[in-house]
């Protein structure tokens, strides 16, 4: 059974670091890109970047793109989403999800359950 | 970058009613060299994740109940329900998959009357 399995909660100041995970079980981990999704508190969902871990191509999305780093361990089966500095903006719900084969039409079949993000001072 | 933009934002239905929503996107999301257009559809029930519902236009990926469907071409798009249940409910979405950056519609909540 594919799964896809977020780090917990958190909950950080403006200016810490932070890195979540998201590890995938169940099916071949480095040949199916990860993506990331934000949904921000009474918002929509937003398209961030994704990475293929077999080979770590990575794709911002321009709204994005400087102010996170996405990564992934193949090895480990787990692709991860940073900040360097985080800003009470970035305070939302993320969510990993994978794109599936293109036998199925290549899109993102399945998610992981979210992992909520809180900055306050 | 191609932005999509959906109407109605907010869907109030009878049970057993139909529902329509529409998806433009700012540029054709038709792939010539593969036939396929790279348009989704998502429905995100309330305090669960998203979910896939229809994929490459007009396919319904696996699970989903044959009363959604989804059509169109070029730039217009629209998921159909052709009779709306109390567990439609949620935020449905459309997203292109064209090209990078992928980009989501505003979403339309879908709420029972």
């Amino acid at each position: 059974e594919v799964q896809l399995v977020q780090s917990g909660a958190e909950v950080k100041k403006p200016g810490e670091f932070l890195k979540i995970s998201c590890q995938g079980s169940g099916y071949s981990f480095s040949s199916y890109w990860i993506g990331w999704v934000r949904q921000m508190p009474g918002k929509g969902l937003e398209w961030m970047g994704m990475i293929y871990p077999g080979d770590s191509d990575t794709r911002y999305s321009p709204s994005f793109q400087g102010r996170v780093t996405i990564s992934a361990d193949k090895s480990l089966k787990i692709a991860y989403l940073q900040w360097s500095s985080l800003k009470a903006a970035d305070t939302a719900l993320y969510y990993c999800t994978r794109r599936g084969s293109p036998q199925l039409g290549s899109a993102f079949d399945y998610w992981g359950q979210g992992a909520l993000v809180t900055v306050s001072s | 970058e191609i932005v999509m933009t959906q109407t109605p934002l907010s869907l109030p239905v009878t049970p057993g009613e139909p529902a329509s929503i529409s998806c433009r996107s700012s540029r054709s999301l038709f792939e010539s060299a593969d036939g396929n257009t790279y348009l989704d559809w998502y429905l995100h029930k309330p305090g669960q994740s998203p979910q896939l519902l229809i994929y490459a236009l007009s396919y319904r990926a696996s699970g989903v109940p044959d009363r959604f469907s989804g059509s169109g071409s070029g730039t217009d798009f629209t998921l159909k329900i052709s009779r709306v249940e109390a567990e439609d409910v949620g935020v449905y979405y459309c997203m292109q998959r064209l090209e990078f950056p992928y980009n989501f519609g505003q979403g339309t909540r879908l709420e029972i009357k």
